[in-house]
């Protein structure tokens, strides 16, 4: 059972390139996120879905995009890297189907720079 | 979600109980109440969480008030490794209810 995988761990783009964050989840989770955490920070949220073809803007969604297609993948997708998006990503789960009190699991993270 | 206020930081001494506040004076009914903790940038921990009751599990205490505006989080027998970023959180025990995070309690347990 892996849990909350997040790939890549570590990546470095350019100011305007593209890319995606991947996260998958083993656990049948219905209710997946996004958060960002900037140095000496907490966590803030970007996006979210309560389940496969529903997603909802968190308190810092400009910038990024998501979907959900799938039970198990939350993709975050950031369309032109801006240095502001410097920061470590993390993405967690937690059930739904009357289990909403339970808490979330946390991936590792991927810490990302932007030149 | 309601809010919740945390200070910024503490000290513990090992193996000394450790006893972390939580203000979180709008909650709502059926809000719970949950903490977690980061260790260095790992991704965050979950540790314990309650309605209304106090609960303990093998981790950690949750004492929460009456009134249900406040509560703490005590490591009984606090060590090294304990120390952390703590995080409160507030949130509806739905499917819809999303996690908010504020900057948490840097808890450092000294030797």
């Amino acid at each position: 059972n892996a849990g909350v995988t997040q790939t890549p761990k570590f990546q470095v783009l350019k100011t305007g390139q593209s890319m995606t964050l991947q996260c998958a989840q083993d656990m049948n989770h219905e209710y997946m996120s996004w958060y960002r955490q900037d140095p000496g920070m907490g966590l803030r949220l970007i996006h979210y879905s309560v389940g496969a073809g529903i997603t909802d803007q968190g308190e810092v969604p400009n910038g990024y995009n998501v979907s959900r297609s799938t039970t198990e993948d939350f993709p975050l997708r950031l369309l032109s890297a801006a240095p502001s998006q410097t920061s470590v990503y993390f993405c967690a789960s937690r059930p739904g189907q009357g289990m909403g009190n339970q808490p979330q699991h946390f991936g590792d993270g991927t810490r990302l720079s932007i030149l | 979600d309601a809010k919740t206020t945390q200070p910024t930081s503490m000290d513990c001494a090992e193996g000394r109980a450790a006893n972390l506040p939580c203000n979180h004076s709008t909650i709502s009914g059926n809000e719970y109440v949950y903490w977690y903790r980061q260790i260095h940038s790992q991704g965050p921990q979950y540790i314990i969480h309650g309605l209304k009751n106090n609960e303990t599990n093998e981790m950690a205490s949750l004492i929460i008030t009456e009134d249900r505006k406040s509560s703490t989080l005590i490591l009984p027998h606090a060590t090294l490794r304990d120390t952390a970023v703590y995080y409160c959180i507030v949130r509806v025990g739905t499917n819809a209810g999303k996690s908010t995070f504020g900057d948490g309690t840097t808890l450092t347990v000294k030797p």
